[in-house]
């Protein structure tokens, strides 16, 4: 089944604790993007990668990092994390070469609290 | 900068009703643009693509068209059903200088039985 994973699903931890959420997509897409939703402000692209060791900010990149290492994975990370970090993460993907090119392919979602 | 602006914000109808959902952008500079639903605290499920050279897409009972012109994109939901309550978002991929996806802030719907 052709799907985006993410690990874990709910997170609550504390501040300054280095966290790692990880994604995985099976549909050998060479675009993966995180996102965090927050109420009123809704979805807002943290990170997007364009393929392997090709990463790129989004319009909220700080207190985060990513990297590309493998096409399949995009793990997303918070060195220290922060109680303003506590959100709703999605990890998404896309591919360039159909017909449906860049039509994204989103996660579960991964509920993040940093107290 | 790209705004993606979705307007109502919360729509309530009864059962059965035709309803039009509306997105507009402030670039025309854009790859496509996507509709999605999304149910409380669950992730976001894709509706229609259309891309930027399209005008409007269908699926079964939803309809989105697209002017990329004027900067906006309608959904259309015929014949509307309880089951259909969810939050629908909209998204354009840009192309200005960056590969980013940007999107609105949604319309809550409630279809009423």
């Amino acid at each position: 089944e052709a799907q985006v994973t993410q690990n874990p699903r709910y997170l609550i931890t504390v501040t300054g604790k280095k966290l790692t959420v990880t994604c995985s997509q099976n549909m050998n897409h060479e675009y993966m993007s995180w996102y965090r939703q927050d109420p009123g402000l809704g979805l807002r692209q943290i990170y997007y990668s364009m393929n392997v060791e090709v990463t790129d900010k989004g319009d909220v990149p700080e207190g985060y990092k990513v990297s590309r290492k493998e096409k399949r994975n995009f793990p997303l990370i918070l060195e220290s994390p922060s109680p303003n970090q506590t959100s709703l993460y999605f990890c998404a993907s896309s591919n360039y070469y159909s017909g449906s090119a860049y039509e994204q392919y989103f996660g579960p979602g991964t509920r993040l609290t940093v107290t | 900068k790209q705004e993606v602006t979705q307007i109502p914000a919360a729509l309530s109808v009864p059962e059965g009703e035709n309803l039009v959902l509306n997105c507009s952008f402030t670039d025309s500079a854009i790859y496509n643009l996507q509709w999605f639903r999304q149910d409380p605290g669950k992730g976001l499920t894709s509706l229609l693509l259309i891309q930027s050279s399209q005008r409007e897409q269908t699926s079964g009972r939803l309809n989105a068209s697209l002017d990329k012109s004027s900067g906006r994109s309608t959904l259309y939901i015929a014949a509307s059903q309880p089951g259909d309550s969810a939050t629908y978002l909209c998204a354009v991929f840009s192309t200005s200088g960056t590969y980013k996806y940007i999107f609105g802030t949604g319309t809550r719907l409630k279809v009423l039985a």
